[in-house]
């Protein structure tokens, strides 16, 4: 099955270090994957997308990700994370052909002061 | 450009007793999404839409859930009779597929929790 594993429940990390939040994908079809953010009793909202071509995309409130295809991941990135950055984390793929999005279990991110 | 709209917020039932949500969705996006959000998980894909038809019903509890999207634009997801299990939050996602390939807009969700 086409699908997305998050390793880390929750990432600590201190405002003003870069920050990972880990994401890899099984190797069946075209990996079409996403990163969405969920803030405290909100719904999700997209940060970004890799589809084809650059393996760096870029994306909302200074967010990136690289697409590695021999380590088949899809790892977020920041270089200077915010204390507002602290959420819940979800890495997803889309299923070709049904357009269906499958998330991952979500990393909890919390940076401190 | 007004959100996806979902009610209610919130919702605190019994077991065996039936619940409604309801959803609009953003204006001119065909494709309506129903996910269930139990706390600690990510959020799993109840039932798709692409205008009034069902994409997408696989992993739908058909003996208890049931979802209609009439007329193309809202929709209503219904559990009857609720189980404790079904406590979580509903979110609701629209998109506009052809656009914007992944990128869905998520209402805030509504809380189910069954007593």
């Amino acid at each position: 099955a086409q699908s997305v594993a998050q390793p880390e429940d929750q990432v600590n990390v201190a405002e003003g270090n870069p920050l990972t939040v880990k994401c890899t994908y099984s190797v069946s079809g075209n990996p079409y994957l996403f990163w969405y953010v969920q803030y405290p009793n909100r719904g999700l909202q997209f940060l970004l997308k890799y589809i084809t071509g650059d393996n760096l995309v870029k994306g909302s409130y200074g967010f990136e990700a690289e697409f590695n295809k021999s380590q088949t991941s899809f790892h977020l990135k920041k270089p200077s994370a915010l204390v507002s950055d602290s959420a819940l984390y979800f890495c997803a793929r889309m299923n070709t052909g049904f357009q269906k999005l499958v998330f991952g279990t979500g990393t909890r991110l919390l940076v401190s002061p | 450009e007004a959100g996806v709209a979902q009610s209610p917020r919130y919702k605190i039932i019994e077991k065996r007793q039936s619940v409604a949500f309801w959803c609009n969705p953003i204006s001119g996006h065909a494709t309506l999404y129903w996910y269930q959000q139990i706390l600690g998980q990510g959020p799993k894909l109840l039932i798709q839409f692409q205008n009034n038809g069902v994409v997408d019903d696989s992993q739908l509890p058909k003996d208890r859930f049931s979802a209609e999207r009439l007329k193309g634009v809202d929709s209503t997801l219904k559990i009857q009779p609720a189980k404790l299990e079904d406590s979580a939050v509903y979110l609701c996602a629209s998109s506009d597929y052809e656009l914007r390939f992944g990128e869905l807009f998520f209402g805030e969700g509504s809380r189910l929790t069954v007593l």
